[in-house]
């Protein structure tokens, strides 16, 4: 049973490009959330999708955007990357909005 | 005020002794309360849930005081395994699983 799996696992960008990460979440498991960690620091909530819709989003500006498809799978984006958002990007799957979550490896983004 | 706070540490402790690690929150209304633990460079994983009448696991025990919105992680007879980060999270009543983690505490147990 594969838990829950990001790609990529590290990537290199600089500063205003965009960025795509990908979660397919643990098998049986239909809702995503999503969490930025930068260094030293504990993760940050950045969004959760049920349903193939955004359900509720945390203090994150309109940069971050993101899509849930058919089959549970997610995608975060990062538009116009500023220095600031160099982080490991952490997904988290659960069986409905309120199950216990899995998290992913990450993926670990630096921004030059 | 921040809505979960934790010491950061490091505690650096040999094995076998005893640790505590304390974290309080700020809303009230939360109903669920976590430990994580996560390993250097790697993602967090449950350690245990925090219910009201406090719980134990093994060496772990977790206790919540609600009239003082604190929660307590204790670990008894140190491992070197267990160094790592623990993570104290909150499930905010949005109605919806959001949680909210703390800065973590580094725990460094040495021979």
């Amino acid at each position: 049973d594969a838990g829950v799996t990001q790609s990529p696992t590290h990537l290199i960008k600089t500063r205003g490009q965009q960025v795509t990460l990908r979660c397919s979440p643990k098998s049986g498991h239909d809702t995503v959330s999503w969490y930025q960690q930068a260094l030293g620091q504990g993760p940050q909530f950045i969004f959760q999708y049920y349903e193939e819709e955004e359900r509720q989003r945390g203090n994150f500006p309109d940069r971050f955007s993101g899509h849930q498809f058919p089959n549970y799978s997610s995608e975060l984006n990062v538009n116009a990357l500023l220095l600031g958002d160099s982080a490991l990007y952490l997904c988290a799957s659960s069986l409905s909005i309120t199950g216990e979550l899995f998290f992913g490896e990450g993926s670990r983004l630096t921004v030059l | 005020r921040k809505e979960v706070e934790q010491d950061p540490g490091p505690f650096n402790v040999p094995e076998g002794a005893t640790v505590a690690f304390n974290c309080t929150y700020s809303n009230s209304a939360s109903q669920s309360f976590f430990w994580y633990r996560q390993d250097c460079r790697k993602e967090p994983k449950l350690l245990m849930s925090v219910y009201s009448s406090g719980n134990e696991d093994g060496r772990f025990t977790a206790q919540l005081n609600r009239a003082s919105q604190y929660i307590s992680l204790l670990i008894r007879d140190s491992k070197l395994s267990d160094s790592a980060t623990y993570l104290c999270v909150v499930n905010i009543p949005t109605g919806f699983q959001k949680l909210v983690f703390g800065t973590g505490t580094r725990l460094l147990v040495s021979p």
